[in-house]
């Protein structure tokens, strides 16, 4: 079965403080990885795409790297707005149009 | 500028009322998404419409129903609501370019309380 799962489920950092998000996958053949960030009340909004082992993309303190069964999303020196819950999703080559989300994790940045 | 746009924001029903819930997307993508979002679960989808005059069954399609009127607007039916269809949901859109994988885009989401 198709499965996403992310840890920690809440991390609470300094600012400054460096860490990473976890993100583990089993799917039937990868078709890519994505990284979304969601404020409360809002939908969530993309940060980042992978499709390969071994690629990884940034975008100013955020970056996210893939392997063959996970992918990190490093927050360097982050800053209290970098406070949001940060989702992963996959797609399998199996399905479509089946994205499949794992739980997030709410990230809290105090100054 | 708009994007996804949801509509209402926020609702309450009653057990057994039935309300729509309204999407439009201003960036002529061709897949839109019905999306549920509730605590501990990822978000699930409900149904889904590849392209204009298609939709289709998604993981948690039960008590729902979808309608595509044109390529702007995807809107979610609950015929007859449930305590269970208390959640957050979010409707997205995507080029999707039949068989491509693209990035989702979403709108800011409808609280639903049933009661």
């Amino acid at each position: 079965e198709d499965q996403v799962t992310q840890s920690p489920e809440a991390l609470r950092l300094q600012e400054g403080e460096s860490s990473s998000l976890n993100c583990s996958y089993t799917v039937s053949g990868l078709r890519g990885l994505f990284w979304y960030r969601q404020d409360p009340g809002k939908g969530p909004e993309f940060l980042f795409t992978l499709y390969s082992a071994g690629e990884e993309k940034e975008k100013e303190r955020l970056k996210a790297t893939l392997t063959k069964k996970e992918s990190f999303l490093h927050i360097t020196a982050p800053k209290p707005e970098d406070s949001a819950t940060y989702l992963c999703a996959v797609q399998a080559a199996s399905g479509t149009y089946k994205y499949i989300f794992g739980t997030g994790t709410r990230l809290k940045v105090l100054a | 500028n708009a994007g996804v746009t949801q509509t209402p924001k926020f609702q309450v029903l009653k057990t057994g009322q039935s309300m729509t819930l309204q999407c439009a997307q201003d960036m002529n993508h061709n897949s839109m998404y019905w999306y549920r979002q509730d605590p501990g679960m990822g978000l699930r989808l409900i149904y889904y419409s590849a392209s204009e005059g298609t939709t289709d069954k998604g993981e948690v399609p039960n008590g729902y129903n979808v309608s595509r009127l044109n390529k702007r607007e995807f809107s979610l039916r609950l015929e007859s609501a449930a305590p269970s269809q208390t959640s957050v949901y979010f409707c997205a859109s995507s080029g999707g370019l039949t068989g491509v994988f693209e990035k989702l885009f979403f709108g800011s989401g409808t609280q639903l309380s049933v009661l």
